[in-house]
């Protein structure tokens, strides 16, 4: 998975807590984007960008936020953490050619 | 709305049985269709896209093949270090050229 990094891989949460996913990726691409998978429920976007400083709703933006203040970072924000957003997270970016490129995943679980 | 649909859910194979993987999808303005292979606690790793019908793309015991409603993924006398899940995905001209996955089809292939 080359050149897309996420921190931290593992986080348990409380309720109502609120937490910050990174992704990193050191390709210039413009496009980046949120995912969560789940059992039975496959690959589903969060949140997405096109480019330095713009974010757009994916299908399931709802108890997220998202911000691109660098090119190279996307970060994905929970304000108050549900037991419903306990998930694996994957950041993905596209390069100009149009491969999607996968981190390696963050596990998040909210008891 | 669009839709993609992975068959079978999961797939026993011994070593050197052939099989194909089969993704249909109803989509509206197609850009194109990404196979993905994804190991268990990893990110989803690129195999292949495909752009119109009746490409096909070819990458060690993988072929991928297109057409108008569906994709194969033939794995031709598989080795157990091709169990994973295989995941496809399509690309459509909208909405920052997100991927929309279905559900996946998880491979075990027997020594």
């Amino acid at each position: 998975n080359a050149g897309v990094t996420q921190t931290p891989k593992f986080r348990v949460l409380k309720t109502g807590q609120s937490m910050t996913l990174l992704c990193a990726q050191d390709m210039n691409h413009e496009y980046m984007y949120w995912y969560r998978q789940d059992p039975g429920m496959g690959l589903r976007l969060i949140h997405y960008s096109v480019g330095e400083g713009t974010t757009a709703k994916g299908e399931v933006p709802d108890g997220y936020n998202v911000s691109r203040l660098k090119k190279q970072n996307f970060l994905l924000g929970l304000e108050s953490a549900a037991p419903s957003q306990t998930s694996v997270y994957f950041c993905a970016s596209r390069e100009p050619g149009n491969t999607i490129y996968f981190g390696e995943g963050s596990w998040l679980t909210v008891v | 709305e669009d839709q993609v649909t992975q068959s079978p859910e999961a797939l026993r194979l011994q070593e050197g049985e052939s099989s194909s993987l089969n993704c249909s999808y109803t989509v509206s303005g197609l850009r194109g269709l990404f196979w993905y292979r994804q190991d268990p606690g990893k990110g989803p790793e690129f195999l292949f896209t495909l752009y119109s019908a009746g490409e096909e793309k070819e990458k060690e015991r993988l072929k991928a093949t297109l057409t108008k409603k569906e994709s194969f993924l033939h794995i031709t006398a598989p080795k157990p270090e091709d169990s994973a899940t295989y995941l496809c995905a399509v690309q459509i001209k909208a909405a920052g050229n997100k991927l929309t996955f279905g559900g996946g089809t998880r491979v075990l292939v027997k020594p």
